[in-house]
Formats: C-alpha cells, structure tokens, sequence
C-alpha cells in the first residue's frame, strides 16, 4: 500500500498564479483533510471531506477550494497565489478507527 | 472549537534524560491523539487516549489521559537521538474526525 501520495513536493509559484495540489489514497477512507503548516507551527485545517461528494470548510479556507469526486482523490485548488499561502500542505485520510495517515506534503513559495 | 494548548514549545535534553510534554484543553475531550513529526517530515500518529484517566505505553514513551479528560501528557524515559522532533497533540471530532492540533513540542536531543 502507498497509503497517501502528494504531488508535488516542491513548487514556486509567482504572486497570481493558480495550481491544484494532488492528493490520492488508497486506503478505501472515507475521510480526507487538508492541512497547512507555516515555519515552527503547528497544522491548521484547511478544507475536509467525509466521504465523496461532500466537503466543509475548516478553520482557514480562505484563498483554497477542494472537490471529492471519488473516494481516493482529494486535490486542493489555489487560485490566484498570495505571499501569506507560502507554507507546508499536508493531506491526510482517516477511516475514524485509527489516527491519521499524513502524506509526505507540499512545500510551496509563492513569490 | 475547542482548542489544546500545549508545553513547553522547546526542550532541549542530554541523551538519556527523561522528557515529559503536556496538553491542556479548558473543556472536556473526548478523545486525544499525538503525533511525532521529524524534521523535515510529515506528522506520524503515535496513539489515541479515549478513557479518564487512561494510560498506555510503547517501549520507552509513556502516553497519559487526565482523570478529567482535560489534559494529557507525553513521557519520554532515557531520551535517544532519534527521539529528535516535534510531537504534537490533537483533539479529534468523533462524527467528522476533524483533528485540532495543539502547536507541539519541538524535541532536541544533545548526544
């Protein structure tokens, strides 16, 4: 099992610029979340799902839209890139059993 | 929402001292998880505390859930190098799974 994948690890994007950050699993969980993290701080949820076809804010949805069109794929939209969305994303799935299973996250600059 | 707080921000130790971080919430948790992140990682579940005053251990770490459930803790006994880290604390909701973090204690190991 791959658990979850993230593409890509490493992106600059310029100020303005809009990308879509991949996040699958193949975990058959019905919960996926989207997290960032900024330098020495802790995870802010961002955007989540529990199970395809329905999302829900978070506690920093602002600048970011998600869709959930199957239960393996969670993609995080940026539009229109700022400065203060430089960070760390991190997906991550949960079957509500366990904890939950990080991939190996996004480092992006937006410059 | 209901928010963790947690202590201390940093601990730097000798190899071989103990190491104890704490998790504290103003309301009632129903659950507690923690999560070790390496430098340069991803977030890595460790365990997850459910009961009043619960404890549960895994070789040398030490996991604890207050007899009010309102705060937890993390006990490292005779700390390693590949202790180094941020560990983390979060509150998980029991119907989305929506996890709030605390802001981590971020672990250095002098060998």
């Amino acid at each position: 099992n791959a658990g979850v994948t993230q593409t890509p690890k490493f992106r600059i994007l310029k100020i303005g610029q809009s990308m879509t950050l991949q996040c699958t699993q193949d975990m058959n969980h019905n919960y996926m979340y989207w997290y960032r993290q900024d330098p020495g701080m802790g995870l802010k949820l961002i955007y989540y799902s529990v199970g395809a076809g329905i999302t829900d804010k978070g506690e920093v949805p602002n600048g970011y839209n998600v869709s959930r069109s199957t239960t393996e794929d969670f993609p995080l939209r940026l539009e229109l890139a700022a400065p203060s969305q430089t960070s760390v994303y991190f997906c991550a799935s949960s079957s509500l059993r366990d904890g939950y299973t990080f991939g190996s996250g996004t480092r992006l600059t937006v410059v | 929402g209901q928010q963790v707080m947690q202590i201390p921000q940093y601990q730097h130790v000798q190899e071989g001292e103990d190491f104890t971080t704490y998790c504290n919430s103003s309301t009632t948790l129903s659950n507690i998880q923690w999560y070790k992140q390496r430098p340069g990682g991803h977030p890595v579940f460790l365990i997850q505390l459910v009961k009043s005053g619960e404890v549960k251990k895994q070789k040398r770490l030490t996991f604890q859930f207050g007899e009010a459930k309102k705060n937890s803790s993390l006990h490292i006994t005779a700390t390693q190098t590949t202790d180094v880290g941020t560990y983390f604390c979060a509150h998980g909701s029991s119907n989305t799974g929506k996890l709030i973090f605390g802001q981590g204690t971020t672990l250095q190991v002098k060998p």
